[in-house]
């Protein structure tokens, strides 16, 4: 298994529409998992990060399902400026978040 | 304002020509590091650096140098670049939130440097 895999899409989604992305990881032991959201030719912003079960914030909800060791990405109500690509980011380590890797991105494209 | 910049942005070079993309920010933060990122391949690390003089490898780090003389820098040096090279280039630092469980760490992408090799 890859330390780290997404789905590439495209996702192509009305605005209004609820979307999930799945991100599978290979180290059982990483305690605190990130999504990165990454603009075309831009650099890549922390969106959410979570290390329990999940987190949410506003129209974005971020779970944690340890058991099968991935994690997963919604967003409500989409926009159109939600369209980008979306960075799953595992630790290396258990506490080594020295070396983040970086998944290969999903990429959403909101239409109208 | 926080941030990281790079420089050059956008850089077209021949193959052998030594090349430095230069990285800084002004956030005080101790760790840096550097990345690559190429279609399908995801963004790599190709090396770090925790503190002042302190630098390791990272994934990717055949045919790079780097230097941390100061805190703020973090310079990206190819000795004599080759194609394989081409690629997109991001600076980043790290900054660490609360502790332990209740703590995270995010890093601060500089807005990355297109390199072309010839």
């Amino acid at each position: 298994r890859k330390e780290v895999e997404q789905d590439p899409g495209p996702f192509n989604v009305p605005e209004g529409a609820t979307v999930a992305f799945n991100c599978t990881y290979s180290n059982s032991a990483s305690q605190s998992f990130f999504w990165y959201r990454q603009d075309c030719r831009k650099e890549p912003k922390l969106l959410m990060s979570v290390y329990s079960s999940g987190n949410e914030d506003g129209r974005f909800t971020a779970q944690l399902n340890r058991a099968s060791q991935y994690i997963s990405l919604l967003i409500r109500d989409s926009k159109l400026s939600d369209s980008a690509t979306y960075l799953c980011v595992v630790p290396r380590g258990v506490w080594n978040t020295d070396k983040l890797i970086f998944g290969t991105g999903t990429r959403l494209q909101v239409f109208p | 304002e926080a941030q990281v910049t790079q420089n050059p942005r956008y850089l077209i070079t021949v193959t052998g020509k030594k090349l430095t993309v230069t990285c800084s920010q002004n956030m005080n933060h101790e760790y840096m590091s550097w990345y690559r990122q190429d279609p399908g391949l995801g963004l790599r690390q190709i090396y770090y650096s925790m503190n002042v003089e302190v630098t390791d490898k990272g994934d990717v780090p055949e045919g790079y140098k780097v230097s941390r003389k100061e805190k703020r820098n973090f310079p990206l040096i190819l000795e004599s670049p080759s194609p394989n090279q081409t690629s997109l280039y991001f600076c980043a630092s790290l900054h660490r939130y609360g502790q332990g469980l209740a703590g995270y760490n995010e890093q601060f992408f500089g807005p990355g440097t297109r390199l072309t090799v010839l």
